[in-house]
């Protein structure tokens, strides 16, 4: 089956602790996006990525941290300098690398992060 | 910057209406738009993708307009159906950093 999957589901974060959400995708899809959804907002932008081992910040990159080694992977992490982390995050991809191919993004299931 | 409004924030309606869901941005500088449904605590589902050189795009009881002169898109569901429940998310293609820019939803329900 192709898609994207993200772990963990539900993931709990002590204060002062940086934590880890993974995202992969098997569609051979070269851009990987990283977005945050708050209750009543639209979804906004942390990190993308165009291609392996190149990544840019989005709108809201303070407090995260990415890195994209292989084209399949583009995990997330909260560092402790994000202080309101909770949120659901959303994981996507697409093919083309470049603005004018951009097609349909693929969505993965999402992370739920809470604060202990 | 881009800006995009979903109206109405939330709808209900009976089983079997016709409903239109609106959705409109600020800079008609697009490469294309996209629909999407969200279940309560699920990722997001690619409904239709309407490129910019596109007016309309349809998918079995789902339609799909793009006006980008004006700045508008509606999604337009026929015999709606109480599994159409879900928040129906729009987003413009194109912004600077080569990402979505979404809306904040239409919450659908849709009564038996």
């Amino acid at each position: 089956d192709g898609g994207i999957t993200q772990s963990p589901k539900y993931l709990f974060r002590k204060e002062g602790q940086n934590v880890t959400l993974s995202c992969e995708q098997n569609l051979n899809h070269d851009a990987m996006y990283w977005y945050r959804q708050d209750p009543g907002q639209g979804l906004r932008l942390i990190y993308y990525s165009q291609i392996v081992n190149d990544f840019q910040k989005g709108d809201i990159a303070e407090g995260y941290s990415v890195s994209r080694e292989k084209k399949e992977s583009f995990p997330l992490t909260v560092t402790s300098a994000q202080k309101n982390p909770t949120a659901f995050y959303l994981c996507a991809s697409s093919s083309g690398q470049r603005l004018a191919d951009q097609e349909t993004q693929y969505f993965g299931p999402g992370t739920r992060l809470l604060v202990l | 910057k881009q800006e995009v409004t979903q109206i109405p924030a939330a709808l209900s309606v009976p089983e079997g209406e016709n409903l239109v869901l609106n959705c409109s941005f600020t800079d008609s500088a697009i490469y294309n738009l996209q629909w999407f449904r969200q279940d309560p605590g699920k990722g997001l589902t690619s409904l239709l993708l309407i490129q910019s050189s596109q007016r309309e795009q349809t998918s079995g009881r789902l339609n799909a307009s793009l006006d980008k002169s004006s700045g508008r898109s509606t999604l337009y569901i026929a015999a709606s159906q109480p599994g159409d429940s879900a928040t129906y998310l729009c987003a413009v293609g194109g912004g600077s950093q080569g990402n979505l820019i979404f809306g904040k939803g239409t919450k659908l329900s849709v009564k038996p």
